[in-house]
């Protein structure tokens, strides 16, 4: 059971912005950095975003996170058809200690 | 170039074993945390596992605890993860991930920053 909730799906067309948000709680997102993972289809997850808005080498700056307190939020700008994927927020849980992802959303470029 | 492999994949039926492997290489093994992550079909990302660099100290989600058991070899670059007792719910692709972060006045800082390709279990009777 996911213990972060993102809303299952979002959409745009291309070059427009799309924000996925991610909700939790005091004990992970309130207390801890926030990663967010892309997965494309048919692949393994990639890290996307760290420490709430660092982006690995490599990921445009078309993708950027950013945290308040209990919630977190991925902005895509310039939406490109190679967005299309899955994206999960995730973090430390310090109550379960351990990681927890969130529920995923399925973002399509229309 | 970081790399991980994982292997031992496969079908099982429900109440049997099975040892996953994950072969890293590109990169200092020993220095870092890993983790397993595991996908059922068509639905979302769950951790499962992880072990600090040395392997003295592991942490489960309670799913698996008491069932399965990560580890690691430091000196073949190899991370480990016996699954006994196994569940349909099991059912699922298993990723190992290299492990990054740590935790510093009250804040843990924790991310999966690299991912192998995943190896399938299935668990059916």
């Amino acid at each position: 059971q996911s213990v972060l909730t993102q809303p299952p799906s979002a959409s745009g067309a291309p070059g427009q912005r799309v924000t996925i948000s991610c909700s939790g709680s005091i004990s992970n997102i309130g207390s801890n950095s926030l990663n967010w993972y892309q997965q494309l289809p048919g692949t393994a997850p990639k890290l996307l975003i760290y420490n709430n808005s660092q982006r690995p080498s490599g990921v445009p700056d078309r993708f950027s996170g950013s945290k308040s307190g209990t919630s977190a939020s991925l902005a895509i700008s310039g939406l490109q058809s190679e967005d299309e994927a899955d994206y999960y927020c995730a973090a430390w849980d310090d109550s379960l200690n351990g990681h927890v992802f969130g529920t995923g959303t399925k973002v399509t470029v229309l | 170039e970081v790399q991980l492999v994982e292997s031992g994949g496969g079908s099982i039926q429900p109440g049997g074993s099975l040892r996953l492997s994950c072969a890293a290489s590109g990169f200092t093994f020993s220095n870092y945390a890993m983790s397993w992550v595991r996908q059922a079909p068509g639905k979302g990302l769950e951790w499962v596992s992880s072990i600090s660099v040395s392997g003295d100290s592991t942490y489960h989600a309670d799913s698996v605890k008491g069932r399965f058991t990560i580890s690691r070899d430091n000196s073949k670059n190899t991370l480990y993860m016996q699954m006994h007792s196994l569940r349909a719910e099991d059912t699922a692709i298993y990723y190992c991930a290299k492990t990054r972060g740590s935790c510093s006045g009250g804040t843990c800082s924790y991310r999966f920053d690299y991912w192998g390709q995943g190896a399938l279990v299935t668990v059916s009777s």
